[in-house]
C-alpha cells in the first residue's frame, strides 16, 4: 500500500520559521506536493518536488530527498494567516492521481 | 485560469434519497477528474478517477454502486451518492487535472458539504 505520514500538529509563534516532515512509503514514487487547506476550504496547491533538492517558492520552501522517502515543507516569516491544515501528497509514475498525507495543523500564535 | 467548481456547495438530503454533486472546469478541458471525501480534521481520501468517455477507477474499497461516476464531457463530471446514509456524510472535493503548458497539476473544487439526516 501506499502511505504519508505527517506530524498532526505543529504550533509557532509569529515571525518563526517551521519545518512540516512527511515520510512516504510509495510504490513508483514519482513527486511530493505540498497543499495548503483552511477549514471548510479547498486546498490549494504551494510546492511540488519531483527533483531531490529545495524547491523554493517565496516563503515557502519544499524539500525531497528520494533516497530517504522524506520531504518537508518550510514555512518562513510565519504569519497568523498561515494557520490552517498542510498536506503532503504523492504521485506514481504511470498515474497523476494523489495519495494525501495524513496532514498538519498549524497553529501561529500572535 | 484553471479554475475548477462544485455545485452544490452545500447539501441536506434524507435518509434513503439520492443526491448529485457537479464537478465543473470552468477554463480549462479536463480528460481526467478526481474525486475525495474528508471527514472533519481528517485528509483527503481518494474515492475514484473519473476519465471521459469511459468508466472511473474507484479506489479499494470504495464502492461502485453507492457512488456513481459519470464524466459525459471535457468539462464536467459529476458523483451521485446512492440510497444515502448518515454515515455518508462527508465533505466532497472534486479535482480537475490541467495539461496545460505541460505540466500535470491537480485544480480543486470548493467542495460540496453533504449532510444526511
Amino acid at each position: 500500500g501506499q502511505s504519508l505520514e505527517q506530524p498532526s500538529e505543529v504550533t509557532a509563534v509569529e515571525g518563526a520559521i517551521v519545518q512540516i516532515n512527511c515520510t512516504y512509503q510509495t510504490s513508483g514514487f514519482y513527486g511530493l506536493s505540498w497543499y495548503q487547506q483552511h477549514d471548510g476550504g479547498a486546498p490549494t496547491f504551494l510546492s511540488y518536488n519531483a527533483l531531490d533538492g529545495l524547491e523554493e517558492t517565496g516563503r515557502f520552501s519544499s524539500f525531497l530527498s528520494r533516497s530517504d522517502s522524506y520531504g518537508y515543507l518550510l514555512l518562513q516569516e510565519l504569519q497568523m494567516k498561515d494557520s490552517a491544515s498542510y498536506f503532503c501528497a504523492g504521485t506514481t509514475s504511470g498515474t497523476y492521481k494523489y495519495i494525501f498525507g495524513t496532514g498538519t495543523r498549524l497553529k501561529v500564535l500572535a | 485560469g484553471a479554475v475548477v467548481s462544485q455545485h452544490p456547495s452545500r447539501v441536506i438530503c434524507k435518509s434513503g434519497t439520492s443526491v448529485k454533486i457537479e464537478c465543473r472546469s470552468l477554463d480549462f478541458q479536463a480528460t481526467t477528474m478526481f474525486w475525495y471525501r474528508q471527514f472533519p480534521k481528517k485528509s483527503l481520501m481518494l474515492m475514484a478517477t473519473s476519465n471521459e468517455g469511459s468508466k472511473a477507477t474507484y479506489e479499494q474499497g470504495v464502492e461502485k454502486d453507492k457512488f456513481l461516476i459519470n464524466h459525459a464531457s471535457l468539462t464536467l463530471s459529476t458523483l451521485t451518492v446512492t440510497s444515502a446514509h448518515p454515515e455518508d456524510s462527508s465533505f466532497y472535493i472534486c479535482s480537475a487535472l490541467s495539461g496545460l503548458a505541460g505540466t500535470y497539476e491537480q485544480y480543486f473544487g470548493p467542495g460540496t458539504r453533504l449532510t444526511v439526516t
